[in-house]
Parts: C-alpha cells; sequence; structure tokens
C-alpha cells in the first residue's frame, strides 16, 4: 500500500510555463483534495473532489485547473504559471470519518 | 472571519511536560469535524486525532487528547509527557457539513513547538 503518492517531488518553472502536479492513491478514498502551503499560511485548499467526476472550487482555485482523472487519480495544472504560485503543494484522500492523508508533497518554485 | 485560529505560532515546553496548544474555530454548520495534524521538518502532514461535533467524550489517542469546548468553540490539543520527537508544527483544521460528503477543509496557521531536553 503506497498511500498517497505525488509526482513529481521538486519543479522549476520559468513565468508562463504550464505543468501539471500529478496525485494518486490506492486506498478506494472517495474523496480528494488539493492544497498549498506557504509559510505562515497554513494549507489553503485549491479544489477538492468528492467522487469521481465531479470538482469543486476551495479558497484559493485561481490559476489553476483539475482533473479527476478516475477514483484513483487527481492532477493540478497550472497553465500559465506566475510567481505567486511558488509553494508546497500537498494532495490528500479522504477516508469516511473524512481523515485526510496527505502525499509527501510537491516543491514548486516559478522564476 | 477566520474558520480556524490558532494564537501561539511558537511554544516552548520541557521535556517530560504537558502542552497545550490552542485552537478556536468558527461555524454555523451543526455538524463538523475537528483534526489536528503534525508536520515534522520533513515536511510530511501526520494526523493525530479527530473530533465529531456529536462526540460527548472528549477524543484521545496515546499521548494526544482534544479538550473539546462545544460552546467556547475551542479545541485545543493536549501533549501529554513531551518527548523531543514531538518538536514540530501542529495545525488545527476543520471539516464543515456531514461526514464523507466531499466538503471544505479549513486549517489554521500552525504552532511551532520546541521540545527542550
Amino acid at each position: 500500500n503506497a498511500g498517497v503518492t505525488q509526482t513529481p517531488k521538486f519543479q522549476v518553472l520559468k513565468t508562463g510555463q504550464s505543468m501539471t502536479l500529478q496525485c494518486a492513491q490506492d486506498m478506494n478514498h472517495n474523496s480528494m483534495y488539493w492544497y498549498r502551503q506557504d509559510p505562515g499560511m497554513g494549507l489553503r485548499l485549491i479544489y477538492y473532489s468528492a467522487s469521481e467526476g465531479t470538482t469543486d472550487k476551495g479558497e484559493v482555485p485561481n490559476g489553476y485547473n483539475v482533473s479527476r482523472l478516475n477514483k484513483r487519480e487527481f492532477s493540478l495544472r497550472l497553465e500559465s504559471a506566475a510567481p505567486s504560485q511558488t509553494s508546497v503543494y500537498f494532495c490528500a484522500s479522504t477516508v469516511f470519518t473524512d481523515t485526510q492523508y496527505f502525499g509527501p508533497g510537491t516543491r514548486l518554485t516559478v522564476l | 472571519a477566520q474558520k480556524i485560529t490558532q494564537t501561539q505560532p511558537g511554544m516552548f515546553v520541557q521535556e517530560k511536560e504537558a502542552v497545550t496548544l490552542d485552537c478556536t474555530y468558527d461555524t454555523s454548520d451543526p455538524s463538523y469535524g475537528l483534526f489536528w495534524y503534525k508536520q515534522p521538518s520533513s515536511g510530511e502532514m501526520i494526523f493525530l486525532i479527530y473530533q465529531g461535533s456529536y462526540d460527548q467524550q472528549n477524543a484521545t489517542e496515546g499521548r494526544y487528547s482534544l479538550n473539546f469546548q462545544k460552546a467556547r468553540k475551542s479545541a485545543n490539543l493536549v501533549i501529554s509527557a513531551s518527548q523531543l520527537g514531538d518538536s514540530a508544527m501542529y495545525f488545527c483544521a476543520m471539516r464543515e457539513g456531514l461526514v464523507d460528503t466531499g466538503n471544505q477543509f479549513y486549517f489554521g496557521t500552525g504552532t511551532s513547538l520546541t521540545v527542550i531536553p
């Protein structure tokens, strides 16, 4: 059981470039989430998906898109990266009690 | 208004002593869940403890307990017998709405705990 996996672990982009952060879970969880973590800000929810085929905006969705490809996978796309999107990105999935299990994070730097 | 407020940016505790990390929350939904997570310097997020809004008793998990005061909207984490490995960031979080219906989660800004030998 790998739990929640994220790729890549590190990424450096130039302003305006695009990229997709991948997340997969093997725990058969229904709900999946994308967060960003900035110093002094805690975790802020970008998007979430209650089930396959559904997605909803969180607190800070601007500049991002998501795809719930199937029950296992939930990807986050930056179409045109900006320096303000420099952050650590966490994916999470939830068991029926809504306890969230987190991936290891992706450290993204946008120059 | 902030959904989750953690007013202690940094805390120090002597090894083997108990420490309380404060958390207050704001919601008008009668159904919600409260969580504490630990984030060591390595960066991973580790689930510690959960309290549902309808739970009558305070949650406990080993050395962790959650002091749930519903009327005051507080959900403080108590760590007993602190260990050096407890040094980390601690985040309080809340889920609004019924369980397993795909709800938003809100996190506080965290408290950095340092355990002194």
